[in-house]
């Protein structure tokens, strides 16, 4: 069975600030790994994902994730926070292929402090 | 459409009621899925279709809950019933493979 586990529910953090937000995963075979972003009242928009190759994927909006077997991570991070990234972020695993649904974790809601 | 359409955007509905939710996925789009975001729980997976195949149900939590998708297009998703409880937002995705799911705006189900 696949799982994901999102360190933390709240993070704030300074504008201008370095933004973590942390994600482990659990799964038997080779994981999928996506970082999706909730802004208030509106639906998930794909962040960035990872499927194969190169460990450290680059997003949208200057967010990049880097894939680390030995750790069963997925961080999310962004050099320097600006306001407009306060929103809830969701990682999720799948487990690939055509047919695998989504397991999400739990989500963190970024606040951006100006 | 660009996007998956979902209606309606919200809807209160009397408890004991029965509601409809309706998904329009991308065009072209083969896999459908439903997921349901409540307060505090983050995303629960519903249901998921591909193609046509049988639809994998294993997220339905309880027996008041249905979906179909017709012509392996638009999808309803059906609560019977209605309890407090199911109080959500209810996201419907759909993807063309890859893995790359893209979502609804959702529809906010109000119980009351």
């Amino acid at each position: 069975a696949q799982s994901v586990t999102q360190l933390g529910s709240h993070v704030s953090v300074s504008e201008g600030a370095l933004v973590l937000l942390r994600c482990n995963y659990s799964s038997s075979v080779p994981p999928y790994l996506f970082w999706y972003v909730q802004y208030p009242n509106q639906g998930l928009q794909l962040l960035l994902k990872y499927t194969t190759g190169a460990t450290l994927v680059k997003g949208i909006n200057g967010f990049e994730a880097e894939f680390k077997k030995s750790e069963t991570s997925f961080h999310l991070t962004k050099p320097s926070a600006h306001m407009s990234d306060a929103a809830e972020y969701f990682c999720a695993v799948t487990s690939g292929g055509s047919q695998g649904n989504l397991i999400f974790g739990k989500g963190t809601k970024l606040s951006v402090k100006p | 459409g660009a996007g998956v359409s979902q209606s309606p955007s919200n809807k209160v509905t009397e408890k004991g009621k029965d509601v409809e939710l309706r998904c329009d996925p991308i065009s072209g789009h083969t896999a459908l899925y439903w997921y349901r975001q409540s307060l505090g729980q983050g995303l629960e997976f519903l249901i998921y279709f591909q193609g046509n195949s049988a639809p994998d149900k294993s997220g339905l939590p309880s027996d008041r809950f249905s979906a179909e998708r017709t012509g392996g297009s638009v999808s309803t998703l059906t609560i019977q019933r209605t309890q407090q409880e199911d109080s959500a937002v209810y996201l419907c995705a759909s993807s063309l493979g890859g893995n790359t799911i893209y979502f609804g705006e959702g529809s906010w189900l109000t119980v009351v």
